[in-house]
C-alpha cells in the first residue's frame, strides 16, 4: 500500500554536530511534504515543508531535500543543539489528509 | 499553546466505561482530525471532518465514535474499549483537509489507558 517511512529509528548525534534524517515514501503522486518534530509530551510540531515542484528548501538551521526520482525526503539540520532532542516525522499529502512515517528519534548529547 | 486544545491530557478507563475526549480549535479551520499514536507506530488516521460533515472514516471500530457540533469542536466519544486501545488521540486541525500550507496543527494528545 501506500505509506510513508523513515529509514532509522534512532540517530544520535554531537551538540554542534549537523543531522541528517531520511524518509522513503512510495506514493508518487504526493505533491507536498512535512517535517514535524514532536517533543516529549507533545503533539507534532511542523518544522518546514515543501512542494513537489521545489527540490530543496531552506529554514532557520533546517533543510529539506527532495528527490522524486527515488521518492526520497531528507532532514538536515545545521549545529544540533540538544534542544533538537525529539521524535522527527516526515508527512505526505494524500489529498484528503497527511501520511505519516513511524518516526526517528533524534537524541543530542553535550 | 498550538491554538489546538485537548482535554483531559491523561485518562484512565475501564473496558466496560464511557468517556469523551474533546478537541477545540481557535484558529478559524474548517477541518479536524483524530489521529491515534501507538508505541513504534506512525501516526494512524482515524476521521476527518470537513466544514463540520465527516468525510472520513478510516475503518475505525464503532466503539469509536466521533461527533463534530460545529468546525472548532470536536469530540471522540469511547465505549466498550480494549486494552489495545491504549495509545496517544491527537486532535489537528487545517484550512482545509486538502492543506498543502503548513499542514497541520496539532494538540498536545490525550493519553489513554484503557484497564
Amino acid at each position: 500500500g501506500e505509506s510513508v517511512g523513515l529509514h532509522l529509528p534512532t540517530l544520535s548525534v554531537q551538540e554542534g554536530d549537523n543531522s541528517i534524517i531520511n524518509c522513503a515514501y512510495s506514493n508518487s503522486a504526493s505533491d507536498y511534504f512535512i517535517w514535524y518534530k514532536q517533543e516529549s509530551g507533545k503533539g507534532p510540531q511542523f518544522i518546514i515543508d515543501i512542494r513537489s515542484n521545489m527540490d530543496k528548501r531552506q529554514g532557520q538551521r533546517v533543510t529539506v531535500l527532495l528527490n522524486k526520482t527515488v521518492k526520497h525526503l531528507s532532514l538536515q539540520i545545521a549545529a544540533t543543539q540538544p534542544g533538537d532532542s525529539a521524535v522527527y516525522f516526515c508527512a505526505e499529502n494524500a489529498g484528503t489528509a497527511l501520511i505519516f512515517g513511524k518516526g526517528t528519534t533524534l537524541s543530542v548529547s553535550s | 499553546e498550538t491554538g489546538v486544545t485537548q482535554t483531559p491530557r491523561h485518562l484512565v478507563m475501564g473496558m466496560t466505561n464511557k468517556k469523551s475526549l474533546k478537541c477545540e480549535q481557535h484558529l478559524g479551520h474548517n477541518a479536524m482530525y483524530w489521529y491515534k499514536q501507538s508505541a513504534k507506530k506512525p501516526l494512524e488516521l482515524m476521521f476527518v471532518y470537513n466544514f463540520k460533515e465527516q468525510t472520513e472514516n478510516n475503518s475505525v471500530p464503532s466503539r469509536f465514535s466521533p461527533e463534530c457540533p460545529n468546525s472548532s469542536h470536536l469530540f471522540l466519544h469511547l465505549h466498550t474499549l480494549q486494552p489495545e486501545d491504549s495509545a496517544l488521540y491527537l486532535c489537528a486541525s487545517s484550512q482545509d483537509p486538502g492543506q498543502t500550507t503548513y499542514g497541520y496543527t496539532f494538540g498536545s494528545g490525550t493519553r489513554l489507558t484503557v484497564v
